[in-house]
């Protein structure tokens, strides 16, 4: 069974700031893609990031990255100047290629302070 | 073009009644997975639906919970005979094609709540 592990159930950063929320998961697949999904309170699941496993240059949007370590299968991101519309559950997600289904981890609960 | 469309927001039901989520996919995609989110949880994958076909159900419980995705019309997620542990927010997402080589677009969930 896969396992996606989000260590972090809740973090708190300061506008403007920049924080990091970690992901692990466990795979014996070479070839997948991996998602980070927000969900803020009215509980829309949005897509923030994704990275495909074969590439090695990590994805950047805007003000989200990623920090993928293959090997370690680790899967950060990073979010700079931190707003407060960036409150938020956020759920790392990895999709197996052998597999049907995003997997999703059990969230980090961000909360932007003013 | 709409997003994914799911209705009802919010569903009450009594104990032993039925429940029927509906899931209207984004014009173009053919492709429908089912996720369940208990309070405080990530989301948990129960099945994934092509037109007419059940690709994987391995996460949907094996009585009372059955899915279909017809040639016309939405996708249905049926729950039968609803206990107060069917309680959670029921999210749809479709895709235009298999896998992850596109984004998957959730809808805004179903609150199930029984009383």
């Amino acid at each position: 069974a896969q396992t996606v592990t989000q260590s972090q159930p809740e973090m708190s950063v300061q506008e403007a700031e920049t924080v990091t929320l970690s992901c692990t998961y466990d795979t014996s697949e070479s070839n997948y893609y991996l998602f980070w999904y927000k969900q803020p309170p009215s509980r829309q699941m949005i897509l923030v990031i994704r990275q495909e496993a074969y590439k090695q240059q990590n994805a950047t949007e805007n003000r989200f990255s990623v920090n993928f370590q293959k090997a370690a299968k680790s899967f950060s991101l990073k979010i700079s100047d931190s707003q407060l519309g960036d409150t938020a559950m956020y759920f790392c997600a990895p999709f197996l290629c052998a597999g049907n289904m995003l997997t999703f981890g059990g969230g980090t609960r961000l909360m932007v302070k003013p | 073009n709409a997003g994914v469309m799911q209705n009802p927001r919010h569903l009450v039901r009594r104990r032993g009644q039925e429940a029927r989520l509906r899931c209207s996919p984004m014009k173009g995609h053919s492709h429908v997975y089912w996720y369940r989110q208990l309070p405080e949880e990530g989301l948990k994958f129960m099945v994934y639906l092509q037109k007419e076909n059940i690709i994987d159900e391995s996460g949907m419980p094996k009585e009372r919970f059955s899915a279909e995705f017809p040639k016309e019309g939405p996708s249905i997620l049926r729950i039968q005979q609803v206990v107060r542990g069917d309680s959670a927010a029921y999210f749809c997402a479709s895709s235009p094609e298999q896998g992850a080589r596109t984004e998957a677009f959730f809808g805004q969930g179903t609150r199930l709540t029984v009383v």
